[in-house]
């Protein structure tokens, strides 16, 4: 079927505004995850869903950032009161089973986000 | 604080080439290891995963994986100019009840015709 789904691929948001990023998973993928990607980085972890449970949130950078999945399959990773240093590529990756070794993560084409 | 280290590069290869990207990890227990390409502006593809020590061929691409060593590589054979990408190793966090990926920085690969 079809791939992981992102949306908007690009943002631009004025300092101090909110934005909302969506991510659609393969269907029927329990685990979800939301990477960021600072450029010339490679990813860091923000946030693990494992259906519409939020299981580790230990990577957002700080309280202005919160994620859901209320369904278990669509998420939406939310970013308030948006600072410069919030610009970066949000990947959203999904998989099958999330915690067994062999599984393998499906990334999204991602989110470009520039706070100007 | 675990960490996964590569070569951020450019590594510059002339077409036809074997092309070697390297990688370490810090955490001794992890079981699960991967390679990422990433072109410019898209999302990170597998390329490989490889779980034991030893190599893992598929097509042109061979993962090398010593985990005495803590050490990860992948051989590109014959490298083409669309191999042209960051190539990001990524490890799966063994304690981490999701299995989230901790990433290298990734290795930009230049293949030239």
């Amino acid at each position: 079927g079809a791939g992981v789904s992102q949306s908007p691929r690009y943002k631009v948001a004025k300092r101090g505004q909110d934005v909302a990023l969506r991510c659609d998973p393969i269907s029927g993928h329990v685990s979800l995850f939301w990477y960021q990607q600072a450029l010339g980085q490679g990813p860091e972890f923000l946030t693990y869903f494992q259906n519409e449970a939020q299981l580790d949130k230990s990577g957002l950078p700080s309280d202005r950032f919160f994620a859901e999945r209320p369904e278990g399959s669509v998420s939406t990773l939310k970013i308030q009161r948006t600072q410069q240093e919030d610009s970066a590529v949000y990947l959203c990756a999904s998989s099958l089973v999330g915690a067994e070794y062999l599984d393998i993560q499906y990334f999204g084409a991602g989110t470009r986000l520039s706070v100007l | 604080q675990k960490e996964v280290e590569q070569n951020s590069g450019p590594l510059s290869v002339p077409e036809g080439a074997i092309a070697s990207l390297n990688c370490t990890y810090s955490d001794r227990v992890s079981q699960s290891f991967f390679w990422y390409r990433q072109y410019s502006g898209k999302s990170p593809e597998l390329i490989m995963s490889i779980y034991s020590n030893g190599d893992k061929e598929d097509g042109r691409f061979t993962a090398q994986l010593n985990k005495a060593s803590q050490y990860v590589s992948l051989l590109i054979r014959d490298s083409q100019p669309s191999d042209s990408a960051t190539y990001l190793c990524a490890v799966r966090d063994f304690y981490n009840q999701g299995g989230k990926l901790i990433f290298g920085q990734g290795t930009e690969l230049s293949v030239k015709p």
